[in-house]
């Protein structure tokens, strides 16, 4: 049974460009989540994918995006990037049970931001 | 107040001892409460997970809740060398919402 899966696994941008990161569920999972993690801090919640749509955002700037295709595998967009966007970005996947939902943790995405 | 609050350490704890985690958060709607191990340079890892208040076992491992005092802990027994890590205390209000993240308390287990 394959975990969640990222690629790439490591990404060097400049300011201003942009950047596509992607994630592929555990098998079952119906729900991708992003997460940024600034080295020393815990994750915080970019946004969450149910059913191809944004189902709910953290505080983070429209300049971060997203989407999510039918197979339930997604993409973080990034554009205008900033040097403070240098991080660990790491996507979840879950599925109901029993009303309540699990995140698993895919391997993650570095991103420096020169 | 920070909505997750943990005490970022480094706690350290001998080897073969009980390690003891704790976290309190601000939100009384939270509903799931969950334990990841973040090894350096790694990804989350989930530990443990807990709904209702109490306790809940698995292995070497229990967490604890308390949700009128908003408190939620994770007791590792027989702690080892390999334990040692930031452990991650994550809650969330319900299904659809992310989780909330404290910021870690990095676990150091002495040999």
């Amino acid at each position: 049974d394959a975990g969640v899966t990222q690629s790439p696994t490591h990404l060097i941008k400049t300011r201003g460009q942009q950047v596509t990161l992607r994630c592929s569920p555990k098998s079952g999972h119906d729900t991708v989540s992003w997460y940024q993690q600034a080295l020393g801090q815990g994750p915080q919640f970019i946004f969450q994918y149910y059913e191809e749509e944004e189902r709910q955002r953290g505080n983070f700037p429209d300049r971060f995006s997203g989407h999510q295709f039918p197979n339930y595998s997604s993409e973080l967009n990034v554009n205008a990037l900033l040097l403070g966007d240098s991080a660990l970005y790491l996507c979840a996947s879950s599925r109901p049970t029993r009303g309540y939902r699990t995140q698993y943790f895919g391997p993650g995405t570095r991103l420096l931001v020169l | 107040q920070k909505e997750v609050e943990q005490n970022s350490g480094p706690l350290s704890v001998p080897e073969g001892a009980i390690a003891s985690l704790n976290c309190t958060y601000s939100d009384r709607v939270s509903q799931s409460f969950f334990w990841y191990r973040q090894y350096s340079g790694k990804s989350p890892e989930l530990i443990m997970s807990i709904y209702s208040n109490g306790d809940k076992e698995d292995g070497r491992f229990t967490a604890q809740l308390n949700k009128a005092s908003q408190y939620v802990s994770l007791l590792i027994r027989d702690s080892q060398p390999s334990d040692s890590a930031t452990y991650l205390c994550a809650v969330n209000k319900g299904g659809a919402d992310g989780l909330t993240f404290g910021k870690g308390t990095h676990l150091i287990i002495q040999p």
